[in-house]
């Protein structure tokens, strides 16, 4: 099945910086990568997602990036605010997409003042 | 719409009991499936549905039962609690999760289990 490996594990960014998080994947038919943002006792919820015919894709702050010969992809964060701090999980969908999303272990962003 | 709605949102069980785990949408998603949620384990797929009458096993099946009768409900079983079942259950849905069309995974705001 799919692997996701995501790193780092926790990433403390002093605000206004920007905040890189990296995740690679096993499965070479994934093609659908999407990234939630996980507040502490809240449910993860979607903030950008990206498919394998676009390598990269961009939101206001965020941005996502696809190298699918290295099968890795990135999120990107740019001038980071207080509110940026959450986990932040990134998650593959296996080739046929039916048996769902197989999700990274998540990053921990913190946000200095 | 209220989207996805889990219930409980706390419980506490003793080993060896019992219970189920409600899950619905109004959203017409045909997929659906139940995450559980460990410190540092992320988020791991217990069981999925495609399709009313359709439910298959994902990464860590044992021990959870499910069934979707319905195309708005997904209940989620525990035959028989354990202490390692203690989590954080999240139930998700989305229009399609297959080629291609791709579309968002909604959840649930999760049900914290503990088992004693």
């Amino acid at each position: 099945g799919e692997n996701v490996e995501q790193h780092p594990s926790t990433l403390s960014v002093q605000e206004g910086d920007s905040a890189v998080i990296k995740c690679t994947y096993s499965d070479s038919a994934s093609n659908y990568f999407p990234w939630y943002k996980q507040e502490l006792g809240k449910r993860p919820q979607l903030i950008i997602d990206i498919r394998s015919n676009v390598g990269e894709k961009k939101d206001q702050r965020i941005a996502v990036t696809l190298n699918k010969t290295a099968k890795h992809f990135s999120l990107h964060i740019t001038e980071t605010q207080p509110e940026d701090s959450a986990v932040y999980f990134c998650a593959a969908s296996h080739g046929g997409g039916a048996d769902g999303l197989t999700f990274g272990k998540g990053t921990h962003l913190i946000i200095q003042p | 719409n209220a989207g996805v709605t889990q219930t409980p949102k706390f419980q506490v069980l003793k080993t060896g009991q019992s219970m189920t785990l409600q899950c619905a949408q109004d959203m017409n998603h045909e997929y659906m499936s139940w995450y559980r949620q460990d410190p540092g384990m992320g988020l791991r797929l217990i069981h999925y549905s495609v399709g009313a009458g359709i439910t298959d096993q994902g990464e860590v099946p044992n021990g959870y039962n499910v069934s979707r009768s319905t195309t708005e409900d997904f209940p989620l079983r525990l035959l028989s609690a354990a202490p390692s079942q203690t989590s954080v259950y999240f139930c998700a849905s989305s229009y399609s999760l297959g080629t291609p069309y791709n579309s968002p995974l909604h959840f649930g705001n999760g049900t914290r289990l503990t088992v004693t």
